[in-house]
């Protein structure tokens, strides 16, 4: 079956580390994203990448970084400089880039950072 | 700039129905609808990309209003299932980025 996995499910850990967080998708898509959801907050937009080797800044992009070396994959880093890192995060992948296509999410993975 | 949702959150009687909204103030190339369950991933409902466009699916449809920049989603006879929080999300002319609401949580009580 064609999707999008992120793992692990739940991390936790403590402040001050750098947390990378995993995206594989399967489904031949060109774009893929990343998302946080707080609380009545809705999903805001963190990074996005079109291609590989690509990838742009979203709303709420500071204190993360990402890279796009393979086209199924689309690892996101919490880095200690981000100062609410709690929060679930949401990647999800479209067939192209725009507003034409939806967009698959994985299940989220969950961080919880002490 | 995020897109407006309303209601903020409703409950109904499982056969009712019920209407969200979503308005932006810029001008929209297309709206997006989810529905997400609490703890899962959201579920892509619908894309609608012409002014005017309607859309159904099952017993729940959506309308987008390109001049006033609005999209409504209406669920008819709800069920049991229809229970979640709907997203819209939009996708403005020059801006590739999809925005999303934040939100209406729908509760359906037997």
């Amino acid at each position: 079956d064609g999707g999008i996995t992120q793992s692990p499910k739940y991390l936790f850990r403590k402040e001050g580390q750098n947390v990378t967080l995993s995206c594989e998708q399967n489904l031949n898509h060109d774009a893929m994203y990343w998302y946080r959801q707080d609380p009545g907050q809705g999903l805001r937009l963190i990074y996005y990448s079109q291609i590989v080797n690509d990838f742009q800044k979203g709303d709420i992009a500071e204190g993360y970084s990402v890279s796009r070396e393979k086209k199924e994959s689309f690892p996101l880093t919490v880095t200690s400089a981000q100062k609410n890192p709690t929060a679930f995060y949401l990647c999800a992948s479209s067939m192209v880039k725009g507003g034409n296509s939806p967009l698959h999410f994985g299940n989220g993975t969950r961080l919880t950072v002490t | 700039q995020q897109p407006v949702q309303s209601p903020q959150a409703v409950i109904l009687r499982e056969g009712e129905d019920a209407v969200i909204n979503c308005s932006s103030s810029k001008a929209l190339y297309s709206v997006h609808w989810y529905r997400q369950k609490h703890g899962e991933a959201p579920v892509f409902l619908m894309i609608l990309l012409k002014g005017g466009e309607q859309k159904g699916h099952e017993k729940i449809s959506a309308s987008f209003n390109e001049k006033k920049q609005q999209s409504s989603l209406y669920l008819t006879a709800s069920q049991l299932s229809y229970s979640g929080t709907y997203f819209c999300g939009t996708v403005s002319y020059g801006n590739e980025k999809l925005t999303f609401g934040t939100g209406t949580r729908l509760t359906i009580i037997p």
